[in-house]
């Protein structure tokens, strides 16, 4: 029952330094998400993906680029991290997005530091 | 546009104590509204969940009922535990609509 899986669960980066945040979930979702979660500020969605070969920017895009692989995976990359950028980061998925009684399905987490 | 207000937190409870946490909404139309909890070091998992009024959701001795006229979905335990101890947030989501709308989150601490 792995669900939704995020790699790594914690990175350190420098000012200036890319990276790439894996999510990958196994219950064949047809939508997927990023969420970055900051204190007092809840969860601020960043890209979502509707379906294989889709993406969509949310409320937060700015900074970031995403990649659907395939249905299974949707990575989030950051190409000049900022300190503005430390946050955790959050995947989700979501078999029927469109239908309203639908909930997403999290990962763990990545904890997310720019130095 | 669509909104979540949460309670402030943090919120303290001795254990057993009768726990609310308010959520009040901004919407127009019917969504359905949700309770997740965030355990510490770990992601957000659907606690409760009602599609339409009156409807009342519970799980884990939560409950939460929603209430179109004061457009509400309070969580409630009658009875809380120390393992309760996690970020909860309300969200809400219409049909046709991809996105989940959430709360800021608020923060409860069960002391024993």
């Amino acid at each position: 029952n792995a669900g939704v899986t995020q790699t790594p669960k914690f990175q350190v980066l420098k000012t200036g330094q890319s990276m790439t945040l894996q999510c990958a979930q196994d219950m064949n979702h047809n939508s997927m998400y990023w969420y970055r979660q900051d204190p007092g500020m809840g969860l601020r969605l960043i890209y979502y993906s509707a379906s294989e070969g889709t993406t969509d920017k949310g409320e937060v895009p700015n900074g970031y680029n995403v990649s659907r692989l395939n249905k299974r995976e949707f990575s989030l990359r950051l190409e000049s991290a900022a300190p503005s950028q430390t946050s955790v980061y959050f995947c989700a998925s979501t078999s029927r997005a469109q239908v309203r009684n639908q909930p997403q399905h999290f990962g763990d987490g990545t904890r997310l530091s720019i130095l | 546009g669509n909104s979540v207000t949460q309670m402030e937190g943090p919120v303290t409870l001795s254990e057993e104590a009768f726990l609310t946490i308010n959520c009040t909404y901004t919407a127009t139309g019917y969504p359905s509204l949700f309770w997740y909890v965030q355990y510490p070091g770990e992601g957000l998992q659907l606690l409760l969940k009602a599609t339409k009024a009156d409807d009342k959701g519970s799980n884990k001795g939560f409950e939460a009922t929603y209430r179109k006229e004061t457009t509400s979905f309070h969580l409630e335990k009658g009875s809380v535990q120390v393992s309760d101890s996690a970020v909860y947030f309300c969200a809400l989501k219409y049909e046709g609509n991809e996105k989940l709308t959430f709360g800021t989150g608020t923060r409860l601490t069960i002391i024993p």
